[in-house]
């Protein structure tokens, strides 16, 4: 099984900030590789798959990269609304995981 | 708009069984593989289980193989998971959502509690 270590933990930012989250694979995924965000009490919603592609309404201020075994979620300038967890997941074979996932709170 | 909403869960006690479904609409349903993936409270999402369009090729986490069985009716566009012998750390928000590898529509969840 692939496991997918997240880091930080908690990400503590303002508006306006940059934010960098990272995502690494126990082995190489290729760029099969997607990241959630989940806002509390709701469902989560995909932001980009293969790594990044992003996905239908998302703004471009999120971006994706990486390919192998490590990944990042950038957010260029955070808005109120970008404060949430983050999770990444694979698809390079079954079983497919996510990740622990990424706090990221308002500073 | 793609719409999926999940019905059935509830209270049942370890060793017991329930049904979860979920109402597919606003899309070609037999077209798209469908998943279950949990969130056990205060905590991270685990994919369950997937089906194939067709419902020929299913695939489980290993911690419910042989327990929980995924299954859908095409015709009437829903999805559903029939979870036998039960435990406690089965206990989760269990969501409905588009898709085989990539999951790109959820739906809102239904809680399943296992509990004494």
């Amino acid at each position: 099984e692939i496991v997918l270590t997240q880091s930080p933990a908690t990400l503590s930012l303002s508006p306006g900030e940059r934010a960098t989250l990272s995502c690494r694979a126990s082995q190489s995924i290729s760029s099969y590789l997607a990241w959630y965000q989940q806002k509390p009490g709701q469902a989560p919603r995909l932001l980009f798959y293969d790594a990044s592609n992003r996905a239908t309404g998302i703004p471009a201020r999120f971006s994706g990269s990486g390919s192998g075994t490590d990944f990042t979620l950038t957010i260029f300038s955070l808005e109120p609304e970008d404060f949430a967890v983050y999770y990444c997941q694979h698809r390079s074979n079954w079983p497919y995981t996510f990740g622990q996932g990424t706090k990221l709170e308002i500073k | 708009e793609v719409q999926l909403v999940e019905s059935g869960g509830g209270l049942v006690q370890p060793g017991g069984s329930l049904k979860i479904s979920c109402a597919a609409s606003g899309f070609t349903f037999s077209n798209f593989w469908m998943s279950w993936v949990r969130q056990a409270p205060g905590r991270g999402l685990e994919w369950v289980a997937t089906i194939k369009q067709d419902g020929s090729e299913q695939h489980y986490v290993d911690s419910v193989k042989g327990r929980l069985t995924i299954s859908r009716d095409n015709v009437k566009k829903s999805l559903h998971l029939q979870m036998d012998s039960l435990r406690a750390e089965d206990t989760a928000v269990y969501y409905c959502a588009r898709g085989g590898s990539m999951l790109d529509s959820w739906g809102q969840g239904t809680l399943v509690t296992v509990s004494s």
